[in-house]
């Protein structure tokens, strides 16, 4: 069982609309998490980090946290094709951090 | 605030030869991190410095990968002898905590091609 889990994607969305990543983490001592995206041939950039349960909003981006259910989601709303990137997923325990391998999302104009 | 830096940005080598990479962090960033990441997969962690120090070298292939942290500032990471597994973007990250729950920036990459 991989540490944290994220489904490869593609994830299709048109433009306008509300983009849903999820991720799931194995984990129950996790403490803090992260999303990054990543656009092709760049580095991975930092979005949000969230640390306790419940929602965390920044412009566009909504971070959610279950830690019950062990799972973490990233919202995007009124997507634009520059959100087109894969969204990397990271989760600490304090002692290690974990990266999933990424869910592609791709925004059609 | 200068960002995480890295050179080279790209290189090719043949097989068997050794390469080296460099990364200078994020200036009073305490934790450094080398990561390789293979296209189409999360970054994988190489090894974890926190000031000097090493953290985590677990998922490091020590017969071949060697890593050092001068100073508790600039990091080189050395392949030798190089595979052909290994081509990859080498990735260096840090943070300000001195311990892996806090945020981590990223610098450009190497991108290493081995043939």
């Amino acid at each position: 069982q991989k540490e944290v889990e994220q489904n490869s994607g593609p994830l299709s969305v048109p433009e306008g609309a509300i983009a849903s990543l999820n991720c799931t983490y194995s984990d129950r001592g996790s403490q803090s998490f992260f999303w990054y995206r990543q656009y092709s041939g760049k580095s991975p950039e930092l979005i949000m980090s969230i640390y306790s349960n419940g929602d965390k909003e920044d412009g566009r981006f909504t971070a959610q946290l279950n830690k019950a259910s062990q799972y973490v989601s990233l919202l995007i709303r009124d997507s634009q094709p520059s959100d087109s990137a894969t969204y990397l997923c990271a989760v600490s325990n304090f002692n290690k951090f974990y990266f999933g391998s990424g869910t592609k999302l791709n925004v059609k104009p | 605030e200068a960002g995480v830096a890295q050179s080279p940005r790209y290189k090719i080598i043949e097989k068997r030869q050794s390469v080296a990479f460099w990364c200078n962090p994020i200036s009073g960033h305490a934790t450094l991190y080398w990561y390789q990441q293979i296209l189409g997969q999360g970054p994988k962690l190489l090894i974890q410095f926190q000031n000097n120090g090493v953290v985590d070298d677990s998922q490091l292939p020590k017969d071949r990968f060697s890593a050092e942290r001068l100073k508790g500032v600039d990091s080189t990471l050395k392949i030798q002898p190089a595979k052909l597994e290994d081509s990859a973007v080498y990735l260096c990250a840090s943070s300000f905590a001195d311990h892996a729950g806090y945020e981590q920036y990223f610098g450009p990459g190497t991108r290493l091609t081995v043939t």
